[in-house]
């Protein structure tokens, strides 16, 4: 079946624009994570979404960082006015509720900010 | 807050050799552990996984240890090969759903 699917693959945007990743998760999946992948480095989580219960945000860097799950299947991620620091590949992954906690990864959006 | 450590960041070893990964996690309330392959330019897969309630799990050439009253845990790779070669990550969370942490990786290269 399908797999996490995200758009844009690649993201150019100038410093102070805002910008908006998307991210659909494999159907079915209620647990959806975005994380951030700076060059090399590890994977920094920002946002976890369970059912209908509230996200748990501790992982935003600031607040111009912000995420939304409608419907519990699709989710958005907005950063307001980039910063050059933004720059970096965000990942989204999805799992089923309970034991099995596998996360399937999407592709990535790479973000570079100008 | 919540906390795991990965050590080497980089470790090479030589065809054949065996690899080992180690991680630390500061949250005694964690009962699972993934570890994720990301080979260059592709996205994380999951190799393999234990949970708390056992020491010690096996796939073919990996195996994973856990010692939940250090809260260490670590990655076994016996005869490597160069398709091995990848950044590793460990991770921990709760069973159930919950937000995970991961481990900054480590590049493991396998010389031929």
């Amino acid at each position: 079946g399908a797999g996490v699917s995200q758009s844009p693959s690649n993201k150019v945007t100038e410093k102070g624009k805002d910008v908006e990743l998307r991210c659909d998760p494999i159907s079915g999946h209620t647990a959806l994570y975005w994380y951030r992948q700076s060059l090399g480095q590890g994977l920094e989580f920002l946002i976890y979404f369970q059912g209908n219960s509230a996200p748990d945000k501790s992982g935003l860097p600031s607040d111009r960082f912000s995420a939304e799950r409608t419907g519990g299947s699709v989710s958005t991620l907005t950063i307001q006015r980039t910063q050059q620091e933004d720059s970096a590949v965000y990942l989204c992954a999805s799992s089923l509720e309970g034991l099995h906690n596998e996360q399937f990864f999407g592709p990535g959006t790479r973000l570079t900010v100008l | 807050g919540e906390n795991v450590e990965q050590h080497p960041s980089t470790l090479s070893v030589q065809e054949g050799d065996s690899a080992v990964i180690k991680c630390t996690y500061s949250d005694s309330a964690s009962n699972y552990f993934p570890w994720y392959k990301q080979e260059l330019g592709k996205r994380p897969q999951l190799i393999i996984d234990i949970r708390s309630n056992v020491g010690e799990k096996k796939d073919q050439r990996i195996a994973v240890t856990l010692n939940k009253t250090a809260k260490h845990f670590s990655l076994h790779i016996t005869e490597t090969q160069p398709e091995d070669s990848a950044v590793y990550f460990c991770a921990a969370s709760h069973t159930g759903g919950f937000k995970t942490i991961f481990g900054a990786g480590t590049r493991l290269f396998v010389k031929a």
